[in-house]
């Protein structure tokens, strides 16, 4: 069973770019976080999705970022117009479902975007 | 406000001896605990979880937890350290009343030789 899946791995943009980041969950999860880690900082949440709904998306940003769970495919973070504070490594996880937030989640391996 | 705090952002051991790494989260009605561990550039990983059972609870690699309801702390120990536990270790809080996810800033454990 292949872990949460994510890419690109490594990412790079320029100041107002767009930057679009993929999650492939484990199979047959249905729900989706994501998680931003800033240097030397810690874990934030920023949003909760399950397939065509965001649960909670109370860590998000207010401009510029965006994020979907569609029926078919992976789940997508969007950042448009990309600044330096961007720069991070954005993690995302996935678990089953139960409808509990206390679900064991699983982490993919990140992806990091450096904005230059 | 709900909260969890870990006390240390740094700790630094020898091989062979104890880790402690300690975690507190403000008090609420059942929240779910949980210990992930980072090493780096790697994805986080579970260790072990809290979610009303046992109050002391055994994950992988040898660490374990007890859950301190008295003292709302989830102090993650292992007797003996390893070269390999060398990560970043986040103390995570799910209060499923109001669906929310708060993780600590880390602690980042050094083993030395």
């Amino acid at each position: 069973n292949a872990g949460v899946m994510q890419n690109p791995r490594h990412l790079v943009r320029r100041r107002g770019q767009e930057a679009r980041l993929r999650c492939s969950p484990m199979k047959g999860h249905s729900h989706v976080y994501w998680y931003r880690q800033l240097p030397e900082e810690g874990l934030k949440f920023m949003v909760y999705l399950q397939k065509e709904n965001i649960i909670d998306e109370s860590g998000m940003p207010k401009e510029r970022f965006s994020a979907e769970f569609p029926k078919e495919g992976p789940s997508i973070l969007r950042i448009q117009q990309v600044v330096r504070g961007d720069s991070a490594a954005y993690f995302c996880a996935s678990s089953p479902g139960s409808g509990r937030a206390a679900d064991t989640q699983y982490f993919g391996p990140g992806t990091r975007l450096t904005v230059l | 406000a709900q909260s969890v705090t870990q006390l240390d952002s740094h700790v630094s051991v020898s091989e062979g001896t104890p880790v402690l790494l300690r975690c507190n989260y403000s008090s609420s009605y059942s929240p779910s605990l949980f210990w992930y561990v980072q090493h780096p550039n790697k994805g986080l990983q579970l260790l072990l979880k809290y979610t009303s059972a046992a109050t002391l609870v055994k994950g992988i690699n040898g660490f374990e937890a007890e859950f301190k309801k008295s003292e709302t702390s989830f102090h993650l120990t292992k007797p003996s350290a390893h070269m390999s536990d060398a990560a970043e270790y986040f103390c995570v809080v799910v209060y499923s009343s109001a669906s929310k996810i708060i993780f600590g800033s880390g602690t980042r454990l050094s083993i030395r030789p």
